[in-house]
């Protein structure tokens, strides 16, 4: 089956626009996380969606937003970009049952010049 | 949330067996042990996940011991494709509830040939 998939896979923003991305789970999937990773900071959580609601946020301002459509796809949205939020954005799907492996796609690399 | 502590590199030849070790002392009774691999600029990929004695499935093998306070993942005749970021997290059980995986820094490991 299809695995995650993420757009686009590449993205380049002046500082103080706003961005979005998307990512489709895994048919079936029904939470779906975001997360950031840069070089300095490494994995950092987002947020998570489970069935059109955020049930879990990490540590990010408030530039950092994100929804879910009733079909399971999320986007995440950034808004008043600044230079340090160049970094690799990873989306991830999991059933929540059972096998809690989550399945990541290949991300979106935005960078902010 | 347990932390865990992995070493920062390892080197092995081609053909070895590579056994990376974590240590996560303060896990909780409902926590599970997980470890993705990450290739360069892609998303992790879910190996493997135990929560006792050994799990082994085709691309890997996981020993924890009974105090549960250490893993070790195990790749059997490593390749150069094996070239990776391995990361160990303790994910807690929460049945259908929410709950973020939270990254350290991981195990950079080289294959030489």
């Amino acid at each position: 089956k299809a695995g995650v998939t993420q757009t686009p896979r590449y993205l380049i923003k002046t500082r103080g626009q706003q961005v979005t991305l998307s990512c489709s789970p895994i048919s079936g999937h029904r939470s779906v996380s975001w997360y950031q990773q840069t070089p300095g900071q490494g994995l950092q959580f987002l947020f998570e969606y489970f069935s059109e609601t955020q049930r879990n946020k990490g540590n990010f301002p408030g530039r950092f937003s994100g929804r879910q459509f009733s079909n399971s796809r999320s986007e995440m949205n950034v808004s008043t970009l600044e230079l340090g939020d160049s970094a690799l954005y990873l989306c991830a799907s999991s059933s929540v049952e059972g096998n809690y492996g989550y399945t990541f796609g290949s991300g979106t690399r935005l960078t902010v010049v | 949330l347990a932390k865990t502590t992995q070493p920062i590199s390892m080197d092995s030849y081609e053909g070895q067996e590579v056994n990376i070790t974590c240590s996560h002392n303060n896990i909780a009774t409902n926590d599970y042990i997980t470890w993705y691999q990450q290739f360069p600029s892609q998303g992790p990929r879910f190996i493997i996940q135990g929560y006792k004695t050994k799990v082994t499935n085709e691309v890997a093998s996981l020993f924890i011991p009974a105090d549960r306070k250490s893993s070790t993942l195990s790749l059997p005749r490593v390749s150069l494709s094996d070239t990776a970021v391995y990361y160990c997290l303790v994910v807690p059980y929460s049945g259908a509830g929410s709950y973020q995986l939270t990254f350290g820094k991981g195990t950079k490991l080289s294959v030489i040939p």
